[in-house]
């Protein structure tokens, strides 16, 4: 595809069950960006892949939220045991060349926990 | 720690009119400044691209300016129109720490008036 994809798109789940987030950035690009945006809030880092370097992870908010990236590709956000203010659209971001190119978001999954 | 303040919060102005939209940064040591507009729930879309070298790109009616050393950018709009109405964004990507990490604005939510 031309963009980064996620999926789903939408996400409903109860309170205490776990959720994946699937990010698939565009082909060749080295790094990869998980935010969350909150209701009426700004964009809150959440975690940092660039190739085959250790990723940032210092915007997890807890250790219920984690992120691994495969083949340097797809990237999965695993929220355990999920909490109602865990409800925000994560979004996804890709860039080629971090520091030097634009960075590429996709439309985002949108998650409610009830 | 990096903190990017935008103003106006929000911004109504009828058709055809110039603007500026304004953004701020605390800490001068960055790569680049994005700027990118959001449609309601939907994802970011890239506008500009501004290297820390540069002072200002262009892209049709949208001009974007950089001053680094004063921790200002602004982001011009030639000619409004009622499509222009979305919430833009500001992001700046800093240096140092070895992660490309990007800190956005809250954003400021634009109205055009027809």
């Amino acid at each position: 595809g031309a963009g980064v994809s996620q999926s789903p798109s939408n996400k409903v789940t109860e309170k205490g069950k776990d959720v994946e987030l699937r990010c698939d950035p565009i082909s060749g690009h080295t790094a990869l960006y998980w935010y969350r945006q909150s209701l009426g809030q700004g964009l809150e880092f959440l975690i940092y892949f660039q190739g085959n370097s250790a990723p940032d992870k210092s915007g997890l908010p807890s250790d219920r939220f984690s992120a691994e990236r495969t083949g340097g590709s797809v990237s999965t956000l695993t929220i355990q045991r999920t909490q109602q203010e865990d409800s925000a659209v994560y979004l996804c971001a890709s860039s080629p060349q971090p520091g030097v190119s634009e960075a590429f978001f996709g439309q985002g999954t949108r998650l409610t926990v009830v | 720690k990096q903190e990017v303040t935008q103003i106006p919060a929000a911004l109504s102005v009828p058709e055809g009119e110039n603007l500026v939209l304004n953004c701020s940064f605390t800490d001068s040591a960055i790569y680049n400044l994005q700027w990118f507009r959001q449609d309601p729930g939907k994802g970011l879309t890239s506008l500009l691209l501004i290297q820390s070298s540069q002072r200002e790109q262009t892209s049709g009616r949208l001009n974007a300016s950089l001053d680094k050393s004063s921790g200002r950018s602004t982001l011009y709009i030639a000619a409004s129109q009622p499509g222009d109405s979305a919430t833009y964004l500001c992001a700046v990507n800093r240096s140092g720490a070895g992660s490309y990490q990007l800190t956005f604005g809250k954003g400021t939510k634009l109205s055009v008036i027809p």
